[in-house]
């Protein structure tokens, strides 16, 4: 069965600082990933998307994030966080035409501090 | 990618009554879900609803509690029945579907549902 894994589920961060939220996944065939960002209140907004090619996608509001097969891995990055980006992070998984359902891990939660 | 409304966005129900959730999609979609988020954890699939047939439940959802209906191939309802405080949570819609091409799985902006 697909799952994901978000080991951390709170971190905090300077405002300006590197950010790397972590996400790992299983999956039986070729995985379709996805890092969403809910804001407090909002609904769930899609940073970027991986199925294919370049291992590292870039997505909007300056956020990237790396495929590595062999880790089975998928970790957003950015590399100045804002104010703006305290949120929930989901990572999932799904399948690449949609005849499955999206697996969530259980999110982080993102502070910035000053 | 598709473009998704949900209604209503919030509302706040009596325990024991039941509300009906809409989502209308501006295309024409092979595949539907229903997702419930309850407070502070990740989202959680209740089930997959195809056109013509009935919704997929997934384990500890039944249709007597989410009976859903999937009329055509932009539309869709799910029902929260007999509703208890433990349904607070927000329900979300999304599809899916090659219509939506690879870049599928849009998401509704959800229902945030309160009982009291």
């Amino acid at each position: 069965a697909q799952s994901v894994t978000q080991p951390d589920i709170h971190i905090t961060v300077s405002e300006g600082a590197s950010l790397e939220l972590r996400c790992n996944y299983s999956y039986g065939a070729t995985p379709y990933l996805f890092w969403y960002v809910q804001s407090p209140g909002q609904g769930l907004q899609l940073l970027l998307k991986y199925f294919s090619g370049d291992t590292l996608v870039q997505g909007i509001k300056g956020f990237e994030a790396e495929f590595k097969r062999s880790q089975s891995s998928f970790n957003l990055r950015k590399p100045s966080v804002h104010w703006s980006d305290a949120a929930e992070y989901f990572c999932a998984v799904g399948a690449l035409f949609g005849n499955e359902k999206l697996t969530f891990g259980t999110g982080t939660r993102l502070t910035i501090i000053p | 990618s598709a473009v998704i409304s949900q209604k209503p966005s919030r509302d706040i129900c009596q325990r024991g009554t039941s509300l009906t959730i809409q989502c209308q999609v501006d295309s024409q979609v092979t595949m539907m879900f229903w997702y419930r988020q309850q407070p502070g954890q990740s989202l959680t699939l209740i089930a997959t609803a195809n056109q013509g047939s009935e919704a997929t439940y997934e384990s500890g959802f039944v249709i007597d509690k989410f009976p859903i209906s999937r009329p055509n191939l932009t539309f869709s309802t799910l029902t929260v029945s007999n509703m208890s405080p433990e349904d607070s949570s927000i329900y979300l819609c999304s599809v899916a579907g090659t219509n939506t091409g690879r870049y599928g799985y849009t998401f509704g902006s959800g229902t945030r549902l309160t009982v009291v």
